[in-house]
């Protein structure tokens, strides 16, 4: 069946460094969604990707979809400690099924 | 605009007993779809609905089973409860379109 993998799977950085996850799916995805969880909280979505090689920023976020439509990578620039939590990809096949990712989950030390 | 809600938000369950789930998902949303995420991993797919039909359908056995009302309000029923089914259950609602969804705050059940 389809997997999703992200690496890395925990990340602690000091303030003001960069983030980047990246996400690995099994099979080729018509879409991809990001999304942040807090600790003790629910995922929030972050993004849709749809197209190939499509790159989208939120403020210091950048998103981007891999060529062939199976990789995905979410980067932050100049972390804030209010970045903190996992930040999951999500794919979907084409199906009505988002397949969720491992997730990352990341530190900031201030 | 009230978000998707969720209730309970804990439960306590023993081993062998029956357990139901609610949903409302936000207004005009006609998907529902449930998750369920063990600690530490990511949300795991159970179903999804959409105007009151089954979409789809996770990798989940037959105990687990669900269905969406009229009002587009949705239960997750789980029998014969077993200790590995202790997790967060998520119900997210959608639209159709690159909106994402959105997650209610979960249900935290326990089997003991």
């Amino acid at each position: 069946g389809q997997q999703v993998m992200q690496i890395p799977q925990y990340q602690h950085v000091q303030e003001g460094e960069d983030f980047t996850t990246y996400c690995n799916s099994s099979t080729t995805l018509s879409n991809i969604q990001w999304y942040k969880q807090r600790p003790g909280g629910h995922p929030v979505f972050l993004i849709q990707l749809v197209k190939s090689g499509e790159v989208k920023k939120q403020k210091r976020l950048t998103f981007q979809f891999g060529e062939a439509k199976k990789n995905s990578s979410l980067h932050i620039t100049a972390t804030q400690t209010t970045d903190v939590g996992t930040y999951f990809c999500a794919g979907t096949s084409g199906t009505y099924k988002y397949i969720f990712g491992t997730g990352t989950r990341l530190k900031v030390l201030a | 605009d009230a978000g998707v809600t969720q209730s309970p938000t804990h439960l306590i369950k023993t081993r062998g007993q029956q357990v139901t789930l609610r949903c409302s998902p936000i207004s005009g949303h006609k998907s529902v779809s449930w998750y369920q995420q063990v600690l530490g991993q990511g949300p795991q797919f159970i179903f999804q609905y959409y105007e009151k039909e089954e979409r789809g359908r996770g990798n989940f056995p037959d105990r687990f089973s669900a269905r969406q009302f009229p009002n587009y309000s949705s239960e997750l029923n789980v029998n014969a409860l077993l200790l590995g089914d202790s997790a967060l259950y998520l119900c997210a609602s959608s639209l159709t379109g690159p909106y994402g969804y959105t997650f209610g705050s979960g249900t935290r059940l326990t089997v003991v």
